[in-house]
């Protein structure tokens, strides 16, 4: 049972415009959310992340949007530029001194010139 | 500044033989992780150990075995490899509480077995 979903395995967007990749989940217990950023032949890095008690947080480019009533967050990056061009993973967690995250699927993005 | 160092990068092994794969961290970390990636299935986790001397297992870990040998190390074994673990492997390390902090991860693992 996949308790992140990322339904959109792939997303072309041109350089300059909004990106806007979404993710949604099933497990209410869940209160931290991150999004990850993976290049080829590279483990995945940190991107941003958002704590259930925020609806909004903002890193520069990225922005990443909670909902919590319809479980769904979703990554803004405003510009986007071609080194975007990657796999963009959701992933969430239940905070405490054994936490783990969950992964999404994965989004692959890319950006055109 | 190494982070977490997977070792090997690359690995062919035929059905039925065993391997380790090695994950050491440089950051004090309390946390460790192992991940397998999959086409169209996202990272999915094996084990963890939460902290040294400790170990559990996660989502997919049928087949495998780990070891927390000390705070900076954690290993993955395949007793007798199967194709279905082929994939890509992940070890990252976490501070103990992860929000705000996430994972590190290394730079991965590609194991085919044949």
């Amino acid at each position: 049972d996949q308790q992140v979903k990322q339904n959109s395995p792939s997303l072309s967007v041109q350089e300059g415009r909004i990106s806007i990749l979404n993710c949604d989940y099933t497990n209410s217990m869940f209160d931290y959310f991150l999004w990850y950023k993976k290049y080829p032949a590279e483990g995945p890095t940190f991107l941003i992340s958002i704590s259930s008690i925020k609806d909004k947080n903002e890193d520069g480019r990225f922005t990443v949007f909670l909902n919590k009533s319809a479980k769904h967050l979703s990554l803004h990056i405003v510009p986007s530029q071609p080194g975007d061009s990657a796999v963009y993973f959701c992933a969430a967690t239940t905070t405490g001194t054994a936490s783990k995250l969950t992964f999404g699927t994965g989004t692959r993005l890319q950006v055109t010139l | 500044n190494a982070g977490v160092t997977q070792t090997p990068k690359f690995q062919v092994l035929k059905t039925g033989q065993s391997m380790t794969l090695q994950c050491a961290q440089d950051m004090n970390h309390n946390s460790m992780y192992w991940y397998r990636q999959d086409p169209g299935m996202g990272l999915r986790l094996i084990y963890y150990s939460a902290s040294e001397g400790t170990t559990d297992k996660g989502e997919v870990p049928n087949g495998y075995n780990v070891s927390r040998l000390n705070k900076r190390e954690f290993s993955l074994r395949l007793e007798s490899a199967a194709p279905s673990q082929t994939s890509v492997y992940f070890c990252a390390s976490s501070r103990l509480g992860i929000a705000n902090y996430g994972y590190t991860f290394g730079s991965g693992t590609r194991l085919t077995v044949v």
